[in-house]
């Protein structure tokens, strides 16, 4: 299975910081990369597809990038509403896998 | 809207199937993958596996062939059995569609289901 290691695991930042979360494969997977938000108690979802793509509905602020073994998902001005858990999948290789979960949380 | 929910038992013994459905509405199941995804409490996600409403299924080879998924797309559900269930299975049940971009097929889970607490205890 493709491994997926995102850093960090967790974050401290205030409203109005830019903050970027890094995932990293084990192996290459070209774009194939999707983030996830998910608040407690509250099913993931879809920010970002295929690396870059910005999900309907989902605020510019949110953009993602990269590619092969090295990606980044960055959010341009927190919001209050953007603190929560931000999870990588890779859909290169079944099976599909996850990231360990990046935690925003408020300085 | 499309929506998605799950339903099922949320206590299974050791040993036992777990059973769940994920009921869809809105939309029609034609030409979608349909996944199964779960997460304990505290973890990350695990991908359990998806059908397609053409026949092909995968499944995560971590369970190690206790799963099976099905469509019945003239009710508009998707069911996941899981059996031999023991505590490590324990976790919060979603269900969700995948979707795909572009001419390679670049998958993606874009509609999920609230979830369901499943607990395996005796």
């Amino acid at each position: 299975d493709i491994q997926m290691t995102q850093s960090p695991s967790s974050l401290s930042a205030s409203v109005g910081d830019r903050v970027t979360v890094t995932c990293r494969p084990s192996q290459g997977i070209i774009t194939n990369l999707n983030w996830y938000q998910q608040k407690p108690g509250k099913a993931p979802k879809l920010l970002i597809y295929a690396a870059s793509n910005l999900q309907s509905g989902v605020p510019s602020r949110f953009s993602g990038r990269g590619s092969e073994t090295d990606f980044t998902l960055t959010i341009s001005g927190l919001q209050p509403e953007d603190f929560a858990t931000y999870y990588c999948q890779q859909t290169y290789i079944k099976p599909w896998t996850f990231g360990q979960g990046t935690k925003v949380e408020s300085k | 809207q499309v929506q998605l929910q799950e339903s099922g038992p949320g206590l299974v013994k050791p040993s036992e199937t777990l059973s769940l459905i994920c009921s869809v509405s809105g939309a029609s199941l034609n030409g979608y993958f349909w996944t199964w995804i779960r997460q304990p409490a505290g973890k990350s996600l695990e991908w359990i596996g998806r059908v397609h409403t053409s026949g092909t299924k995968d499944y995560n080879p971590s369970l190690r062939g206790r799963v099976i998924m099905s469509l019945d797309t003239s009710r508009s559900q998707m069911s996941l059995r899981l059996n031999s269930v023991t505590a490590a299975d324990t976790a919060v049940y979603y269900c969700a569609r995948e979707d795909r971009y572009g001419e390679k097929y670049l998958f993606f889970s874009d509609l999920w289901g609230q979830g369901t607490l499943v607990t395996v205890h005796s």
